[in-house]
């Protein structure tokens, strides 16, 4: 049962428009968002993150949307570069899961980016 | 800081063979994972430490065995390879829910 989904697998875009990638949650103790960057060959990077309580995050270029109603949430990359050619990770943590930082994580989507 | 580390980089098994993935990190976190990535199946939690001292079961443990040995480093054992478990291997660790740093990745081959 995948708790978090991104049914994109993948997603091309032109330099300088906007890149929405999104994911999908079933389980309702979620509470917490977080978006992970990957290039090839190397680990994971932490990208941004949302809290439960708000419904929307942005970090310069990034901005991220939870619609908890919809059980829905959404990375925006304007303008987007080359440079964000990568796999994006979406995860997710639930209430009660403690102290043990423990992440569920969606399939990944790879955006490229076209000069 | 070097972060997280992962040895080694790359690694070649055949089936039935034995070996042990190391991971250290050097940030003081108190928790630590394992996780393997499969094309189209995204990160899967294999095992995770919550804290020095504690193991607990993730998605996909079956085949694996980890030992916390100390705060920084937490190794994962696969004692009878199979050809499922050629994948790619990431160590993480985390200080809190905030988040968690990855390792650079294993990527294992079984044959």
């Amino acid at each position: 049962d995948q708790q978090v989904k991104q049914n994109s697998p993948s997603l091309s875009v032109q330099e300088g428009r906007i890149s929405i990638l999104n994911c999908d949650y079933t389980n309702s103790m979620f509470d917490y968002f977080l978006w992970y960057k990957k290039y090839p060959a190397e680990g994971p990077t932490f990208l941004i993150s949302i809290s439960s309580i708000k419904d929307k995050n942005e970090d310069g270029r990034f901005t991220v949307f939870l619609n908890k109603s919809a059980k829905h949430l959404s990375l925006h990359i304007v303008p987007s570069q080359p440079g964000d050619s990568a796999v994006y990770f979406c995860a997710a943590s639930a209430r009660g899961s403690g102290n043990t930082g423990k992440l569920i994580f969606g399939q990944g989507t790879t955006l490229q980016v076209k000069p | 800081n070097a972060g997280v580390t992962q040895t080694p980089k790359f690694q070649v098994l055949k089936t039935g063979q034995s070996m042990t993935l190391q991971c250290a990190q050097d940030m003081n976190h108190n928790s630590m994972y394992w996780y393997r990535q499969d094309p189209g199946m995204g990160l899967r939690l294999i095992y995770y430490s919550a804290s020095e001292g504690t193991t607990d079961k993730g998605e996909v443990p079956n085949g694996y065995n980890v030992s916390r040995l100390n705060k920084r480093e937490f190794s994962l054992r696969l004692e009878s390879a199979a050809p499922s478990q050629t994948s790619v291997y990431f160590c993480a660790s985390s200080p809190s829910r905030q988040g968690q740093y990855f390792g650079p990745g294993t990527r294992l081959t079984v044959t």
